[in-house]
């Protein structure tokens, strides 16, 4: 039981380029979510999923793309990068949204030149 | 939407004694909260939780303690140990909400 997965673990990307992370979850939740952690900001919340086929939108959505096909992955995509999405990025789920606990993946750090 | 806050960014603490968080909440209709510890390089990981109906709950050497009158909750950590530098993070159940910007704990030897 892998727990979830986050690849890749680093990466730098020239702006203008587009990327997705990847997020793997071997527990069954239906609550799949992606933060963003940047020094005095605290996790902001960018994209979540309550099931698949369902996504919203968080607290910072702009310039991130997500789609849910499977209850396993959730990833999120970045079309077109910025030296602002520069940020360690973390997956977190839970069984449901009623759940109270997330579980978090061990973070993604991009880097956007 | 409304969430959760932390009091102070950062807490310097002697190894040994004890370490109080402290953490303000806006939303009084939430009914569960729960405290995180992220710890350099790695994701945050459940501490401790806490329902609305109850004013205190202890784990191993964590206490978190709601007080529902003035919004606010604390966590108090017992004996300070060097593995305890962390950064903290309070949270409501609330699928929909961010989390505050953390108290970053350091302790001293």
């Amino acid at each position: 039981n892998a727990g979830v997965t986050q690849t890749p673990k680093f990466q730098v990307l020239k702006t203008g380029q587009s990327m997705t992370l990847q997020c793997a979850q071997d527990m069954n939740h239906e609550y799949m979510s992606w933060y963003r952690q940047d020094p005095g900001m605290g996790l902001r919340l960018i994209h979540y999923s309550v099931g698949a086929g369902i996504t919203d939108q968080g607290e910072v959505p702009n310039g991130y793309n997500v789609s849910r096909s499977t209850t396993e992955d959730f990833p999120l995509r970045l079309l077109s990068a910025a030296p602002s999405q520069t940020s360690v990025y973390f997956c977190a789920t839970k069984p449901g949204p009623g759940a109270n606990v997330l579980t978090f993946g061990a973070g993604s750090r991009l880097t956007v030149l | 939407g409304e969430s959760v806050g932390l009091h102070l960014p950062t807490l310097s603490v002697q190894e040994g004694d004890n370490s109080i968080i402290n953490c303000a909440y806006s939303n009084s209709a939430s009914d569960y909260f729960i405290w995180y510890k992220q710890e350099s390089g790695k994701g945050p990981q459940f501490i401790i939780d806490i329902r609305s109906n109850m004013d205190k709950r202890q784990g191993q050497r964590v206490t978190v303690l709601l007080n529902k009158t003035v919004k606010h909750l604390s966590l108090q950590i017992a004996a300070t140990q060097p593995g305890d530098s962390a950064v903290y993070f309070c949270a409501e159940n609330d699928y929909k909400l961010s989390f505050g910007a953390g108290t970053t704990v350091t302790v001293r030897a």
